[in-house]
């Protein structure tokens, strides 16, 4: 299993520019989620997934959109990236909500600079 | 508002256990406390959770205080390969059956040969 991985692994942006970060588990798991980290500063919460066709915000959601079209794979986009939005992006998966299901796996971080 | 507080840093010689402090004073009853680390930028990686008991696994041990304000995650016998950013995270359930993790700012725990 490939566990969760993350295309691209680093990429620059001009300001105003527009991608679309992917995500993809082989684990199965229902619930998915995009985290944005700053430097010295825990992981934040973008969006979540809590299965295919759903998306739901988290704690920073604005200026991102998401979509979950296939349970393997969960997509950020940003329609106009801002210098604000230079960070590393985390995608994390997991199971279930309660217990030790609710483990969240991460993939290795997309490293995004907005020039 | 910060859910958890953490040092920002500690150090601990290799082959001692390293005591990792987090507070989470507002915590409600159904809130489970985490912790996860990061090496060199990886990804988190899991490493425990409680909700009221002390927990242990392979990994470390987690102690929560009676009145669940602040938790302590402990590695036996540290190794350099323990060198990381410790990460105490409450997780807060919401209505609609989903979850959310609230990371810390983390400790940056250095083991010294």
């Amino acid at each position: 299993n490939a566990g969760v991985t993350q295309t691209p692994k680093f990429r620059v942006l001009k300001t105003g520019q527009s991608m679309t970060l992917l995500c993809a588990q082989d684990m199965n798991h229902e619930y998915m989620y995009w985290y944005r980290q700053d430097p010295g500063m825990g992981l934040r919460l973008i969006h979540y997934s809590v299965g295919e066709g759903t998306t739901a915000k988290g704690e920073v959601p604005d200026g991102y959109n998401v979509s979950r079209l296939k349970k393997q794979n969960f997509l950020l986009g940003l329609e106009s990236a801002a210098p604000s939005q230079t960070s590393v992006y985390f995608c994390a998966s997991s199971w279930m909500p309660s217990g030790r299901e609710n483990e969240q796996f991460f993939g290795p971080g997309t490293r995004l600079t907005v020039l | 508002d910060a859910k958890t507080t953490q040092p920002t840093s500690m150090d601990c010689a290799e082959g001692r256990a390293a005591n990792l402090p987090c507070n989470h004073s507002t915590i409600s009853g159904n809130e489970y406390v985490y912790w996860y680390r990061q090496i060199h930028s990886q990804g988190p990686q899991y490493i425990i959770h409680g909700l009221k008991n002390n927990e242990t696994n392979e990994m470390a041990s987690l102690i929560i205080t009676e009145d669940r304000k602040s938790s302590t995650l402990i590695l036996p016998h540290a190794t350099l390969r323990d060198t990381a950013v410790y990460y105490c995270i409450v997780r807060v359930e919401w209505e609609d059956t989903g979850n959310q993790f609230y990371f810390g700012t983390g400790t940056s725990l250095t083991v010294i040969p």
